[in-house]
């Protein structure tokens, strides 16, 4: 499977900042997939990213609030933009698992932001 | 819509059989999958069941009935380590793209 690093792992920013989460995959990959997961709760897919064109973002989220880059098939940015404490989450990328019959993802390490 | 439904918790002593279920609602089912979180970790696949069956993989297994819209995680020989979340997540969709949707995961405590 691919491994991912991503970075940084966690973040305390005052509110009203932006915080840029980037994902480095060792392998090309078409998409990359975005998540936020809220402490003890669930994984809920914020964005697609496809390299070469616009991100596709899932209902509540919008490209302002979130902006994605995605320069090539091994690596991706996720914005976090004029952040409120309700912004505070543990944000993951992730992709799909390669060459494998099961269908599945591999996760990155997580970013843990906090906001104050 | 799309639902998932599966335990909060569940607690179960070393050595011993756990299984956590999950029940989903959703149209254009494709398969059921199984992961893992510890505490301040990343979520980490366990399994993948497209068809009815059992699928084994060493001291896990994952089974899946498509009718009943019903799957689950069996962990046998539990050990401490195995303390943990386990999210099922169901993938569906169409050849307009796929999705997946995580359950809303069971924690699950082994006891010595």
């Amino acid at each position: 499977s691919a491994v991912i690093s991503q970075k940084p792992s966690r973040d305390i920013c005052q509110r009203g900042t932006s915080l840029t989460i980037q994902c480095q995959v060792d392998s090309q990959v078409t998409m990359m997939f975005w998540y936020r997961q809220q402490p003890g709760q669930s994984l809920t897919l914020i964005a697609t990213a496809n390299q070469g064109s616009e991100a596709t973002y899932e209902s509540g989220f919008v490209i302002d609030k979130f902006p994605i880059s995605r320069p090539n098939l091994t690596f991706s940015t996720l914005t976090v933009s004029n952040m409120s404490p309700e912004d505070s989450s543990i944000y993951l990328c992730s992709v799909e698992r390669q060459g494998v019959r099961a269908y599945g993802y591999t996760f990155g390490s997580g970013t843990r932001l906090t906001v104050v | 819509g799309q639902s998932l439904e599966q335990p909060s918790e569940v607690t179960a002593v070393e050595g011993a059989i756990v299984q956590i279920n999950c029940t989903y609602q959703t149209s254009g089912f494709y398969g059921l999958s199984w992961y893992q979180q510890h505490d301040g970790g990343a979520p980490t696949f366990l399994s993948y069941n497209a068809l009815d069956g059992l699928e084994e993989t060493g001291r896990f297994s994952s089974f899946l009935s498509r009718s009943d819209s019903y799957g689950y995680l069996l962990l046998q020989e539990l050990q401490m380590k195995d303390s943990a979340s386990y999210f099922c997540a169901v993938r569906s969709g169409n050849t307009g793209g796929f999705k997946t949707i995580f359950g809303a995961g069971t924690r699950l405590f082994v006891k010595a």
